[in-house]
């Protein structure tokens, strides 16, 4: 079975322009996590779903961010407009179980904003 | 307001030795503990967990080992093999929600 997908997995941006990523879970997972990764805070959850509903987004920095999940299988992040401190690897994941604890990641989206 | 901390951002280990990686939280709602691994340009893949009835979870090298009272765990590897190279990441989640949350990761490198 394939495992989580995201695209694109490089994206270089202008400051100022919609970013678009895009993110396939597991099929019969029912929670999806979106994740950025920078050094500074390591990996810091924007929001999760669970059944297609946005459950938790307070890790949303700004109004900037907004994710969408129309149906199961298929989610986005969107940034707009984007700026050079959004600048890190955004990371989907997927699961069945949080509470049991394994998450599913994708390989990630590595965005520069020059 | 970082809840889970790791604080040393990298160790080098020799092969054959063992490899402590650590981790504190400040959340006392957590009550599920996990330890996940990432190689560069990969995402992170899940290593081994731990309950927070428990005190220790073994698999093969891997030992976790949680310590309640002082709000820290433990990432032990023995023996240390080049392959253990990577970013280890410590993550804890409460009994009320469904949030995985992070620490900053720790880079491990494993030498011959």
């Amino acid at each position: 079975d394939a495992g989580v997908i995201q695209s694109p997995r490089h994206e270089v941006t202008e400051m100022g322009q919609e970013v678009t990523l895009r993110c396939k879970p597991i099929s019969g997972h029912d929670y999806l996590f979106w994740y950025r990764q920078t050094m500074m805070r390591g990996l810091e959850l924007l929001i999760y779903f669970n059944n297609n509903v946005p459950i938790d987004d307070s890790g949303m920095p700004e109004d900037r961010f907004s994710a969408k999940m129309p149906n199961a299988s298929f989610s986005t992040l969107k940034i707009q407009p984007s700026e050079p401190r959004d600048s890190a690897v955004y990371f989907c994941a997927s699961s069945r179980d949080p509470k049991g604890g394994e998450l599913f990641f994708g390989e990630g989206s590595r965005l520069t904003v020059l | 307001d970082q809840q889970v901390k790791q604080n040393s951002p990298s160790l080098s280990v020799q092969e054959g030795r063992i490899s402590i990686l650590n981790c504190d939280y400040t959340n006392s709602m957590f009550d599920y503990f996990l330890w996940y691994k990432k190689y560069p340009a990969e995402g992170p893949t899940f290593l081994i967990s731990i309950s927070s009835i428990k005190d220790k979870n073994e698999d093969g090298r891997f030992t976790v080992f949680l310590n309640k009272s002082a709000k820290h765990l433990s990432l032990h590897i023995v023996p240390s093999q080049p392959g253990d190279s990577a970013v280890y990441f410590c993550a804890a989640v409460s009994y009320n929600t469904d949030k995985l949350i992070f620490g900053t990761g720790t880079r491990l490198q494993v030498f011959p």
